[in-house]
């Protein structure tokens, strides 16, 4: 069964600072994996997704992801935060084949807080 | 080309009464996904529909929770006799019937109070 576990529940970053947000996950086949943003009130839009290829993925906002399949891994960056940024960001990931049938499992997601 | 709709966004019942939750997914999407997401937790998978068929049923409560998505309309969430712990905010997603993996598209949610 696959699992997601998100490491930090809550991340503070100083405006203009670098963030990485933690992803692991577990899987016993190969996987498809994404990372999604909530704002407050609002559901949830798609940042960026691995699928295959490159393991370096890049995203909207300047954000980017990289897989690393040893660590089973797949780590949220971003070189220099903004305020708008503040918000919950899930990692989720989903397994190949199952003839058509998608199954997401979310981790619990990381409260990314950008100070001033 | 309109997101996925959901209403309605806030709903207040008390606790005995039924909450019907209404979702309807992007034009040409006919994958419908329900989530709970509790405070403080992440998201949680619920059901997923097709078109008049429930695929995968196995994060619904056994009781008082069914959901449906009918040839015609929107796809409902349905709780009965709500109790405080359905407190929660539930998202639906869907997505087109194309080639495996595909991107699940989430609507805004809507925010359910049992008091």
């Amino acid at each position: 069964a696959q699992s997601v576990t998100q490491l930090d529940s809550q991340v503070p970053v100083f405006e203009e600072a670098p963030v990485e947000l933690r992803c692991n996950y577990s899987s016993s086949v190969s996987v498809y994996l994404f990372w999604y943003v909530q704002y407050p009130n609002q559901g949830l839009q798609l940042l960026l997704k691995y699928l295959s290829g490159s393991t370096l993925v890049k995203g909207i906002n300047g954000f980017e992801a990289e897989f690393n399949k040893s660590q089973t891994s797949f780590h949220l960056r971003k070189p220099s935060v903004h305020i708008s940024d503040t918000a919950e960001y899930f990692c989720a990931v989903t397994e190949g084949g199952s003839g058509g049938y998608q199954k997401v499992t979310f981790g619990t997601g990381t409260k990314l807080q950008v100070i001033p | 080309n309109a997101g996925v709709m959901q209403n309605p966004r806030h709903l207040v019942r008390r606790r005995g009464q039924e909450a019907r939750l209404r979702c309807s997914p992007m034009k040409g999407h006919s994958h419908v996904y329900w989530y709970r997401q509790l405070p403080e937790e992440g998201l949680k998978f619920m059901v997923y529909l097709q078109k008049e068929n429930i695929i995968d049923e196995s994060g619904m409560p056994k009781e008082r929770f069914s959901a449906e998505f009918p040839k015609e309309g929107p796809s409902i969430l349905r709780i009965q006799q709500v109790v405080r712990g359905d407190s929660a905010a539930y998202f639906c997603a869907s997505s087109p019937p194309s080639v495996f993996p595909y991107e699940q598209y989430f609507g805004p949610g809507t925010r359910l109070t049992v008091t």
